[in-house]
């Protein structure tokens, strides 16, 4: 299995416009995790999902977030409009219950 | 709120092993401790999980104490490689969330 595969793996955008990141996750996994990690905050939990339907959105930092999966391999995390302050690296996994969780590589994201 | 306690950073000589506490005084019965970790902002890397006996893979073994409240990763032949952070979670085998705290930066010295 390649693993938990994420793209793109980098994105520079501007102020204002629409950021969409994409997740695979590995075959078989019913749960999948959007994280975002800075210096200051860490790794963060943003959405976590399972079989697809998302369970606990607490930790989206606001409207401007959005998070899908309509699908057991797919699950992408918007955000409109995207804001300097959005600048971080967004790790996306996926485990099988119960059991360990797998990392992508992540999307080093940059908001100019 | 945090469940775990980590020294924010170790030092550890190359060829030696590496020993990371974790501190879980409030683990409730049904929950495993796990240990993960990042080099350098690469995805988190699963190491090892147990509930209340000592767990020993290829990668590290872990050491649970009796009572739970603490536990010990020990990375037996530290290599420069081993430089990381390293998070220890707590938390039920089903249906909960993965909560990463600061961790502990590991430094391994040539």
């Amino acid at each position: 299995d390649a693993g938990v595969i994420q793209s793109p793996r980098h994105e520079v955008t501007e102020m204002g416009q629409e950021v969409t990141l994409r997740c695979k996750p590995i075959s078989g996994h019913n749960s999948l995790f959007w994280y975002r990690q800075t210096m200051m905050r860490g790794l963060e939990l943003l959405i976590y999902f399972n079989n697809n339907v998302p369970i606990d959105d607490s930790g989206m930092p606001e409207d401007r977030f959005s998070a899908k999966m309509p699908n057991a391999s797919f699950s992408t995390l918007k955000i409109q409009p995207s804001e300097p302050r959005d600048s971080a690296v967004y790790f996306c996994a996926s485990r099988e219950e119960p059991g360990r969780a797998f990392f992508g590589q992540g999307t080093r994201l940059t908001v100019v | 709120d945090a469940k775990t306690t980590q020294p924010p950073s170790m030092d550890c000589a190359e060829g030696r092993a590496a020993n990371l506490p974790c501190n879980h005084s409030t683990i409730s019965g049904n929950e495993y401790v796990y240990w993960y970790r990042q080099i350098h902002s690469q995805g988190p890397q699963y190491i090892i999980h147990g509930l209340k006996n000592n767990e020993t893979n290829e990668m590290a073994s872990l050491i649970i104490t009796e009572d739970r409240k603490s536990s010990t990763l020990i990375l037996p032949h530290a290599t420069l490689r081993d430089t990381a952070v390293y998070y220890c979670i707590v938390r039920e085998h089903y249906g909960q969330n993965f909560v990463f705290g600061p961790g502990t930066r590991l430094s391994v010295l040539p």
